[in-house]
């Protein structure tokens, strides 16, 4: 089946550091993946994504890269805020799996960040 | 355009009690999902609608969770009867079409406490 595995976190970052929060994914098929960020008492927001290889999805200074021969997308910021204090989630949908459950999201664990002044 | 709105913001009850949850989702919005996110976990699927039908629910604990969604708009998930083991933020989402790098927008969950 699917999965995604995330970093273990916490981290914790001084303002504008440099952030990588690392995920990999097992898929049986053609898996779009995302990035979703969830701030404190808020819902999950989506950040980024990407629906096929080598596609690189950003937004408010994040990328990440989808590359399918290491099945990783990992999420990077060059200089973070103390606003980029969250949690994120790495996440796939496997779209192209011609089953019923293709709207489905398969998340990892999360990853807290914490970002000092 | 209104975010999906979610009802109650949270819930404390005691094991064996039974809970309802409420979603109402984003307008025109023909899929539905509800989702459990365990402390420390990313959040799991438990089941998902099409318009008022259900598409997979493979997920849902069905000897004590149900859900429904009447008229394809709104949705209410049940919990009868609870476990501590059911302490979780309940999220519901919907998207307009059943592909989430269409768009998919979350509520903001209801924090559910069995104590």
């Amino acid at each position: 089946g699917n999965s995604v595995t995330q970093m273990e976190g916490p981290v914790t970052l001084s303002e504008e550091a440099f952030l990588t929060i690392n995920c990999t994914y097992t898929a049986t098929g053609y898996p779009s993946l995302f990035w979703y960020v969830q701030y404190p008492g808020e819902g999950l927001q989506l950040l980024l994504k990407a629906t096929k290889a080598d596609d690189k999805g950003s937004n408010k200074g994040f990328e990440a890269t989808y590359r399918k021969e290491t099945t990783s997308f990992h999420l990077e910021k060059g200089s973070v805020q103390v606003s980029d204090s969250a949690v994120y989630f790495c996440a796939l949908s496997d779209e192209s799996a011609g089953g019923t459950s293709y709207g489905k999201l398969t998340f990892g664990q999360g990853t807290i960040l914490t970002v000092h002044p | 355009e209104a975010g999906v709105a979610q009802s109650p913001r949270y819930k404390i009850i005691e094991k064996r009690q039974s809970v309802a949850f409420w979603c109402n989702p984003i307008s025109g919005h023909a899929t539905l999902y509800w989702y459990q996110q365990i402390l420390g976990q990313g959040p799991k699927l438990l089941i998902q609608f099409q318009n008022n039908g259900v598409v997979d629910d493979s997920q849902l604990p069905k000897d004590r969770f149900s859900a429904e969604r009447l008229k394809g708009v709104d949705s209410t998930l049940k919990i009868q009867p609870a476990k501590l083991e059911d302490s979780a933020v309940y999220l519901c989402a919907s998207s307009l079409r059943d592909r989430p790098s269409y768009g998919y927008t979350f509520g903001s969950g209801t924090r559910l406490t069995v104590v």
